[in-house]
């Protein structure tokens, strides 16, 4: 199965309200990341989080990591309706070298 | 270029068939990835090259697939005797770290395989 899932695979909001991810995994990691994909586009880069911190912070995003419960959140604080794309997390393994990606959330956001 | 290239953007061919994609990578970046995703799915690892290490294929769905990466630069993933299931995105990516640092990604080869 898939290291990253994210939760939940869906999400509807207004424009204005706060959208929240989730993401578990399942190995000991050296850095969660968090990445965009709008439609049939490739995959931006959003937030690096490493293994031995807690919380970062990139202008309306918020992301947490919760090693001992080996899980992340995404938060978007007052969503645009650009907001509107995929979003993926990603684990930097500590026995592999490459990025395991999860299933993603669709986020919409209707404005 | 700025940022990482793929070519075609997209393919349609018929089963049975071989096909090249190829990935020029942000210049400078030792790190380049192969992945693919399926409509609506997430991206599913093919093979990772790192300098001149040897490639982690461990991601290759068979043999029919393979790749290489041709001075450290341009990478061509192959895939022979293509077949349905094998209609997907492919995504490149790369990245100056060694592992798994932030990775910039192309904008996809879509293969359609009738």
């Amino acid at each position: 199965s898939q290291q990253g899932e994210e939760d939940p695979q869906a999400l509807s909001i207004q424009e204005g309200e706060n959208a929240t991810m989730n993401c578990s995994y399942k190995t000991s990691i050296n850095n969660l990341q968090w990445y965009r994909q709008n439609s049939g586009r490739g995959l931006v880069h959003l937030i690096l989080i490493r293994s031995n911190e807690r919380e970062k912070h990139s202008g309306r995003l918020r992301v947490t990591l919760d090693t001992s419960k080996k899980s992340s959140s995404l938060l978007i604080t007052a969503s645009r309706a650009a907001d509107t794309a995929s979003y993926f997390c990603a684990t930097g393994d500590t026995g592999r070298r490459a990025l395991t990606f999860g299933s993603g959330t669709r986020l919409q956001v209707q404005p | 270029g700025a940022g990482v290239s793929q070519s075609p953007s997209n393919k349609v061919t018929e089963k049975g068939k071989d096909v090249e994609l190829r990935c020029d990578p942000i210049s400078g970046h030792t790190a380049l990835y192969w992945y693919r995703q399926s409509l609506g799915q997430g991206l599913e690892f093919l093979i990772y090259f790192q300098g001149n290490s040897a490639p982690d294929k461990s991601g290759l769905p068979s043999d029919r697939f393979s790749a290489e990466r041709t001075g450290g630069s341009v990478s061509t993933l192959t895939i022979q005797r293509t077949q349905q299931e094998d209609s997907a995105v492919y995504l490149c990516a790369s990245s100056q770290d060694r592992g798994t640092g932030e990775l910039f990604f192309g904008e996809g080869s879509r293969l359609t395989v009738l």
